[in-house]
């Protein structure tokens, strides 16, 4: 079975500052990875995802995520963060012949000024 | 236009009573989906719909039965509510197959009271 583990539960970052959000997976096959974000009292937007190809990704507002097979990992990177990246983000995993997709449980970003 | 559209918002009722949700999406996407968020932000899936057909159906109690009267909408009744049901429920749609992403919609969040 599939599975995503955001080890992160909530990260503080100064505005400016780097961001990287760790998402691990577990699946046996070459997985389709997605990065979500979820600001306070809205629905999940999709910053970015990946399924095949260049194994670095760029999605929208400036974020981008690298897939790295042999560390499981897809983690979600941002050279500098502002003040409207302050929401909730979700790692997501899905497979080729299984409808679902599967959630971590979310990292909470806080921006200080 | 909004791509994916729930009602209601929001949708305070008293335990025991039964209620609906409602879900369209005019992306032309085949596969419709509901997902349930708890208290600490985990999304589960529900059921998920395609062109009509129940695909995925997980372990949800049976007071839940959702419809499809086209692949356009997909409705989420809820049977003698409990306390244990407020969360909020997120609707979804992609095209045919996972690799795409879904796209979700704003949300309803449910409280019983």
């Amino acid at each position: 079975a599939q599975s995503v583990t955001q080890p992160d539960i909530h990260i503080t970052v100064s505005e400016g500052a780097s961001l990287e959000l760790r998402c691990n997976y577990s699946y046996g096959a070459t997985p389709y990875l997605f990065w979500y974000v979820q600001s306070p009292g809205q629905g999940l937007q999709l910053l970015l995802k990946y399924f095949s190809g260049d194994t670095l990704v760029q999605g929208i507002k400036g974020f981008e995520a690298e897939f790295k097979r042999s560390q499981s990992s897809f983690n979600l990177r941002k050279p500098s963060v502002h003040w409207s990246d302050a929401a909730e983000y979700f790692c997501a995993v899905g497979a080729e012949g299984n409808e679902k997709l599967t959630f971590g449980t979310g990292t909470r970003l806080t921006i200080i000024p | 236009d909004t791509a994916v559209s729930q009602t209601p918002k929001y949708l305070v009722t008293q335990m025991g009573n039964d209620k609906s949700i409602k879900c369209e999406q005019n992306l032309g996407h085949d596969t419709m989906y509901w997902y349930k968020q708890d208290s600490k932000k985990f999304l589960k899936i529900m059921f998920s719909y395609n062109n009509k057909e129940l695909i995925i159906n997980e372990t949800v109690p049976n007071r839940f039965s959702p419809k499809s009267p086209d692949k356009a909408h997909l409705n989420l009744h809820i049977n003698s509510l409990e306390l244990g049901d407020s969360a909020v429920y997120f609707c979804a749609s992609s095209p045919m197959g996972p690799r795409y992403g879904y796209t979700f919609g704003s949300g309803t969040r449910l409280t019983v009271v």
